[in-house]
């Protein structure tokens, strides 16, 4: 069974920082992983989608890469700002199966 | 316009009752499916449908029950309604059903059962 599990589940950054999410999942026989936004009260935005075949993807200040072999991901986000304050959830699809791990609440402290 | 919308955005009803969530979609996606998210975050599927047709059903309760009268459209129908059907309910539509499709995901119906 697909474990998928993000730590930290909460992390503040002063604005301007650059971080990092992280994410990992027990079994490596993924088809892709896919980072998704939640903001508070609304549904999911995808971020970046990453094919098993693939080490990394790129969308603005936003770079995912995915270590398959190792079950782990990370979401590196550029100098932050104030609106990307939000929920981050990481999912891995095998088969039909998209498994969400419960997300890091990312506050970014003006 | 949006582009996957569920109605209502909050639902609050007594236990036993049965009730309605609406989903629409005008992406001319293929598939549409429907997520629960618990009051720890955890999202999982409940069903999928592909084209009008039930492709996951993840052993859900058969109180709940999705009605897809055209593809652009996937109803969530609750019966006899428990404290434990709380949850914020997520509709979702992907283009075609394939594993490398992006999923597109409504804003949610938060279910309240009292």
């Amino acid at each position: 069974k697909q474990e998928v599990t993000q730590i930290p589940a909460a992390l503040s950054v002063p604005e301007g920082e650059n971080l990092v999410l992280n994410c990992s999942f027990t079994d490596s026989a993924i088809y892709n992983l896919q980072w998704f936004r939640q903001d508070p009260g609304k549904g999911l935005t995808s971020l970046l989608l990453i094919q098993s075949s693939q080490r990394e993807q790129t969308s603005g200040r936003l770079n995912a890469s995915l270590d398959k072999s190792s079950g782990r991901s990370t979401l590196y986000i550029a100098a932050s700002q104030p609106g990307d304050s939000a929920t981050y959830l990481c999912a891995v699809r095998r088969n039909e199966k998209l498994t969400f791990g419960t997300g890091t609440r990312l506050t970014i402290i003006p | 316009d949006t582009a996957v919308s569920q109605t209502p955005k909050y639902l609050v009803t007594q236990m036993g009752n049965d009730k309605s969530i609406k989903c629409e979609q005008n992406l001319g996606h293929d598939t549409m499916y429907w997520y629960k998210q618990d009051s720890k975050k955890f999202l999982k599927i409940m069903f999928s449908y592909n084209n009008k047709e039930l492709i996951i059903n993840e052993t859900v309760p058969n109180r709940f029950s999705p009605k897809s009268p055209d593809k652009a459209h996937l109803n969530l129908h609750i019966n006899s309604l428990e404290l434990g059907d709380s949850a914020v309910y997520f509709c979702a539509s992907s283009l075609v059903f394939a594993t490398n499709e992006k999923l597109f995901f409504g804003s949610g119906t938060q279910l309240s059962v009292l």
